[in-house]
C-alpha cells in the first residue's frame, strides 16, 4: 500500500536555529497538507499545495515558516529561527484532490529546547 | 466560535457498551466529512468517510445531520482496541478546500 513519506520522524533542536522537514506524497496526489499538531489538540493546517502552488496558507506564520513544493511532488517545510513554541509533531498529507479523503505521513515530532 | 467543535472527553467506558461521539461544524456549505483515528503519538489515520444517507462499517456508524450541522460516530461493542482519540475532519468555509480537524474525542475501553 502506497505511504506517505516524511522525515527526520523525530528532530531535537536549539531556539534559534533552523530545521528543515521532508515530505513525499502518495504518486498521484495532486493535493499537499502540512499540519501542526499540538499535544491534546487536533491538526492546523499551516500551507496547502495544489501541485506546485500554494492555494492556502493563511496560518502559516510567514516571518519565520517557508514551505516549497517546486516540481509538484515532494514538499519540504522550514523554520527560522525555531521557537520553543514550536514544539509539536509536524504531520504531512496528501490527497488525490481537493476536499477527499486525507493519507498522512508517520510526523516529525519536533522539540526545541 | 471554531468551525469545528468536539467533546474532548475523555469517554470512560466498559467493554461491549455503546458509545457515540458527535461534532458540530459551522460552515453549512461542507460537502465533505470525516472520522479518523489516531493513536498517541501517531499519525491520523482515516476511520470512515460520512455520506448524507449514513453509512457503516462493521461495528461503526457514521451520521451526518445537515440541518443541525452535526455529524456522529456510534462504536457498537466496544473493544479495548478501540481507545484512541477520534477526529472529527470538515470542508472549510474557504474555497480551497481546507479540511479543518476538530480537536478529538478521547475514548478509553476499560475490561
Amino acid at each position: 500500500e502506497a505511504e506517505v513519506a516524511q522525515s527526520p520522524r523525530y528532530k531535537i533542536t536549539e531556539k534559534s536555529q533552523a530545521v528543515a522537514f521532508w515530505c513525499d506524497p502518495i504518486s498521484g496526489h495532486a493535493t499537499l497538507y502540512w499540519y501542526r499538531q499540538i499535544l491534546g489538540q487536533g491538526p492546523e493546517l499551516l500551507v496547502q499545495f495544489q501541485d506546485e502552488s500554494v492555494v492556502d496558507d493563511s496560518q502559516l506564520p510567514k516571518d519565520r515558516f517557508s514551505a516549497e513544493r517546486l516540481k509538484g511532488v515532494d514538499s519540504t517545510l522550514k523554520i527560522q529561527p525555531a521557537e520553543l513554541g514550536d514544539s509539536a509533531m509536524y504531520l504531512c498529507a496528501s490527497s488525490r484532490g481537493r476536499n477527499e479523503k486525507l493519507f498522512f505521513g508517520s510526523g516529525t515530532q519536533l522539540s526545541v529546547l | 466560535r471554531k468551525e469545528v467543535e468536539q467533546d474532548p472527553g475523555p469517554f470512560n467506558v466498559p467493554e461491549g457498551a455503546t458509545v457515540a461521539f458527535n461534532c458540530t461544524y459551522s460552515n453549512s456549505a461542507s460537502q465533505s466529512f470525516f472520522w479518523y483515528r489516531q493513536d498517541c503519538r501517531k499519525e491520523p489515520k482515516l476511520l470512515m468517510s460520512v455520506y448524507s444517507s449514513g453509512n457503516e462499517d462493521g461495528r461503526f456508524t457514521a451520521q451526518l445531520n445537515r440541518a443541525s450541522q452535526y455529524i456522529s460516530l456510534l462504536i457498537r461493542d466496544s473493544k479495548l482496541s478501540d481507545s484512541a482519540t477520534y477526529l472529527c475532519v470538515v470542508h472549510g468555509s474557504s474555497n480551497t478546500g481546507k479540511l479543518i480537524f476538530g480537536q478529538g474525542t478521547t475514548l478509553q475501553v476499560k475490561p
